[in-house]
């Protein structure tokens, strides 16, 4: 299975709002339900911030928020904070137990 | 608190075998709702999934079809390990190798290890 496509990088200021895309295939990311997103600082484990498209784990804020239309997922950042800045993954699944993930990217915060 | 900790060499020669270990903590391989995973990132690309391995009772796995020639996850419960055994490697597999917990109902990676990187160099 080929990667999920993602922007290699986004930016934006303190306090604006940002959306990373996510674009796969009708049978990955348009097929399923099970689209999420990670957050990942350089040196520390992924984070868990979206699964199932749109929902979040407890302790994650309400400012990140997920969608899907066809075969591209998204992840929105509102309110953006400086501790926002980091690499943002997003992963499909695919088949029994087979996910497949996005190449990356980077968030900067101006 | 679910705890993950991968562990293995650092460096691996060319044509040689990566094995890593991943200890598990404060949790149980035998539950139904929820698998096991390799996922690796090489040096400023993304992640790759390996491979699972879903314990209930027999030990299934499933494997990247681009790695599945060289590639073997297996679980010891009794010393709460996933392993990950990686043969022929080349300098294409140096990467950060990371072992996660996922949700089977979302498929979301719920918990993951720091990770241990591994570089093939001779």
């Amino acid at each position: 299975q080929s990667a999920l496509t993602q922007p290699r990088s986004v930016s934006g200021s303190p306090g604006q709002s940002v959306t990373i895309s996510c674009t796969g295939t009708s049978s990955d990311v348009g097929a399923y339900n099970h689209v999420s997103w990670y957050q990942h600082h350089p040196g520390k484990a992924p984070k868990l911030m979206i699964y199932d498209v749109t929902k979040r784990p407890s302790g994650v804020p309400d400012r990140f928020s997920g969608s899907k239309s066809g075969n591209t997922a998204s992840l929105t950042i509102s309110g953006l904070q400086a501790e926002d800045e980091a690499d943002y993954f997003c992963c499909s699944y695919v088949s029994s137990f087979t996910v497949v993930f996005g190449g990356g990217t980077k968030l900067t915060v101006l | 608190q679910l705890q993950l900790q991968e562990s293995g060499p650092g460096l691996v020669k060319p044509s040689e075998t990566l094995s890593l270990t991943c200890t598990v903590s404060g949790g149980s391989f035998s539950s139904s709702s929820y698998y096991w995973a390799w996922i690796r990132q090489p040096p400023g690309k993304g992640l790759e999934w390996i491979g699972s391995l879903y314990y209930s009772g027999s030990g299934s796995t499933y494997y990247n079809a681009s790695l599945k020639s060289r590639v073997t996850i297996s679980v010891d419960t009794s010393k709460s390990q996933l392993s990950l055994r990686l043969s022929s490697v080349t300098a294409a597999d140096t990467a950060v190798y990371y072992c996660g917990r996922l949700i089977k109902a979302s498929d979301a990676v719920e918990y993951w290890g720091q990770g241990t990187l591994v570089t093939v160099s001779s």
